[in-house]
């Protein structure tokens, strides 16, 4: 089964408009963390937003926020005010803390192409 | 500064030839990564270092080698490769069990 799920491969939003970007995910553990990565067609992977399952605020960075909403299993990226810098493939990705383990698990990505 | 260097940028390399990636990363994160991506997809995870030690490898063809000479440096060394391994090769660094920082990427075209 499909431990992060993306369900919108491509996404067009308008300069300036936000855009919600889709991710929800599924586990056992009680303890986990939840990343999101923008991948531009350069091809680096840049780490955007964490959120800790144990967190009770939703995490914000910049024009970045997270909307967790535990109970759903959900952990949307929200962008505010888009930039046309913002066309890049999005990851939302989870690390499940109880197995002590280093790897994250990536969902399937998100295309999002800003137009002016 | 989160910055993780990879070299080369992009390589050409025939099927018989032997090769190496290099990573490199000084932020003292205690954990390095390699990292394979095809075109369209999520990256998948080759290998893990922690602390200079393999603590994963997933199930990784021999034909790729990794070697961690110290804490700051990841070698991926690449041997009788097949076209089908043509990728974007990423490498990660982390501390704890944190986020991961990752490099440009090293464009691999295997002919």
């Amino acid at each position: 089964a499909q431990k992060i799920t993306q369900t919108q491969p491509g996404m067009f939003v308008q300069e300036k408009e936000a855009v919600t970007l889709d991710c929800t995910y599924d586990t056992s553990d009680q303890s986990y963390g939840l990343f999101w990565y923008k991948q531009p067609s350069s091809g680096e992977m840049i780490f955007l937003i964490y959120q800790g399952s144990y967190d009770e605020q939703n995490a914000t960075e910049g024009r970045y926020s997270l909307n967790f909403q535990k109970a759903r299993k959900s952990a949307n990226l929200v962008i505010s005010a888009s930039q046309l810098g913002d066309s890049a493939m999005y990851f939302c990705a989870m690390r499940e803390f109880a197995y002590n383990t280093d790897k994250l698990i990536f969902g399937t990505g998100t295309r999002l192409q800003v137009f002016p | 500064d989160t910055e993780v260097t990879q070299t080369p940028k992009h390589l050409v390399m025939g099927m018989t030839n032997k090769k190496s990636l290099k990573c490199e990363q000084h932020m003292g994160h205690r954990a390095m990564y390699w990292y394979k991506q095809k075109a369209k997809k999520p990256p998948e995870l080759m290998f893990v270092y922690s602390y200079e030690k393999l603590s994963i490898n997933e199930s990784v063809p021999s034909r790729f080698s990794p070697e961690c000479p110290n804490s700051s440096l990841l070698n991926l060394h690449l041997h009788a490769l097949q076209p089908e391994d043509s990728a974007l090769y990423l490498c990660a660094s982390s501390q704890d069990y944190s986020e991961q920082y990752f490099g440009p990427g090293t464009r691999l075209t295997v002919t």
